[in-house]
């Protein structure tokens, strides 16, 4: 199984600071198969990133995502308040066919 | 409006059953690889089951093999889960969730609001 962990578990930051934050797979996968996405309470989570780099539709250009191999990135460029929210990595592939990140909680400082 | 409704969530004593529904407009589910996502209380998202578009090939996650199944009706645009001998970890908000129809890549790019289920005595 491949296991995801994501550093740090909470980052606290500004309104317009820039966030990043880590997802580290415990085998190499392939960058086309690391996803993104955010969750607010009481809401689904949000498709924001797929392929490790492509933005989902509607997903403004502040983030971006990046990395190949184990370690992959997710940056928000200038933090807006609505981006305060819990983020997840996904992976494809292998048993189970996919796995979550336990996420990382983006908190206003 | 592309959306995904789920419904059939509720309480139901360890060993019981249900089945939840997940109702799709605005598009064709025929088109797309379904799946079922969970997320038990102040916890992380957990995958549970996926179905291609044409049912041919079904995953399961270890956790609720042989106590789940996943279908589709293409038809009826709608998506199903049955649960059996449901336990507490089974403990719950269920969504369905739309694969991302991009070739080569992975990503869930529609979501449900999500059904409640509570197993408890």
């Amino acid at each position: 199984e491949i296991v995801l962990t994501q550093s740090p578990g909470t980052l606290s930051l500004s309104p317009g600071e820039r966030a990043t934050l880590s997802c580290r797979a415990s085998e190499g996968i392939s960058s086309s198969y690391l996803a993104w996405y955010q969750e607010k309470p009481g809401q689904p989570p949000r498709l924001l990133i797929f392929g490790a780099s492509s933005r989902a539709t509607g997903i403004p250009d502040r983030f971006s995502g990046s990395g190949s191999g184990t370690d992959f990135t997710l940056s928000i460029s200038r933090l807006e308040p609505e981006d305060f929210a819990v983020y997840y990595c996904q992976q494809y592939g292998g048993s189970p066919l996919y796995t979550f990140g336990q996420g990382t909680k983006l908190e206003i400082k | 409006e592309v959306q995904l409704v789920e419904s059939g969530g509720g309480l139901v004593k360890p060993g019981g059953s249900l089945k939840l529904s997940c109702a799709a407009s605005g598009f064709s589910l025929s088109g797309y690889t379904m799946n079922w996502v969970r997320q038990a209380p102040g916890r992380g998202l957990e995958w549970v089951s996926s179905i291609t578009r044409g049912s041919s090939y079904i995953y399961y996650a270890d956790s609720v093999k042989g106590r789940f199944t996943i279908s589709r009706d293409n038809a009826r645009n709608s998506l199903v889960l049955q649960m059996n001998s449901l336990r507490a970890d089974d403990t719950a908000v269920y969504y369905c969730a739309r694969d991302l129809a991009v070739s080569g890549t992975i990503g869930f790019d529609v979501w449900g609001q999500g059904t409640v289920v509570t197993v408890s005595s």
